[in-house]
């Protein structure tokens, strides 16, 4: 099965709402990123953790990481409609010669209402 | 300054024709990846080259044939395309700290 895996599948919010999404994954890791996608655009990385933090900050994002728990969760505080997107998180597997390969989950599908 | 280029945006083209897509990063990373996301917006990697040297290659039809002349460029061939080769291929570059940042994509429409 896939390592990775976010839930909800899509999450739809009033704008001003906080926005949580939550990620599993399988194996150890070094660190789990997660990105956001607009609507047939690129990917935006938005922020790394790496398997010996348990959370970090970036403006009004939050990432929390419980390795004991092999999950981990994305919180956007105060949305805006701007922040209508795909979020997807991606584990960086421990060991081995991943050499910094990405696994990634299926992705979270945000919009944000005015 | 775009971090993660990659040439063209777009390529629509027949089957069995043979295209290249091209990626460059002005980031100086050492690792460069290419993934491939499908209609369901899976991404999945394809290959990873650190310092021009391949390291990863998945399972991935040996039509598709990476090419690294620098550790600043890593580009796409890929040969005889099929229908199913339909799908947006993102390049990638990495720094141990900081993460891997992607380019802009490049929709590939095979008709």
């Amino acid at each position: 099965s896939q390592q990775g895996e976010e839930d909800p599948q899509a999450l739809s919010i009033q704008e001003g709402e906080n926005a949580t999404m939550n990620c599993s994954y399988k194996t150890s890791i070094n660190n789990l990123q997660w990105y956001r996608q607009n609507s047939g655009r690129g990917l935006v990385h938005l922020i790394l953790i790496r398997s010996n933090e348990r959370e970090k900050h970036s403006g009004r994002l939050r990432v929390t990481l419980d390795t004991s728990k092999k999950s981990s969760s994305l919180l956007i505080t105060a949305s805006r409609a701007a922040d209508t997107a795909s979020y997807f998180c991606a584990t960086d597997a421990a060991g081995g010669t991943s050499y910094g390969k990405l696994t990634f989950g299926q992705g979270t599908i945000l919009t944000v209402h005015p | 300054d775009t971090a993660v280029s990659q040439t063209p945006k777009y390529l629509v083209t027949q089957m069995g024709n043979d295209k290249s897509i091209k990626c460059e990063q002005n980031l100086g990373h050492d690792t460069m990846y290419w993934y491939k996301q499908d209609s369901k917006k899976f991404l999945k990697i394809m290959f990873s080259y650190n310092n021009k040297e391949l390291i990863i290659n998945e399972t991935v039809p040996n039509r598709f044939s990476p090419k690294s002349p620098d550790k600043a460029h890593l580009n796409l061939h890929i040969n005889s395309l099929e229908l199913g080769d339909s799908a947006v291929y993102f390049c990638a570059s990495s720094h141990l700290r900081l993460g891997a940042f992607f380019g802009q994509g490049t929709r590939l429409t095979v008709v």
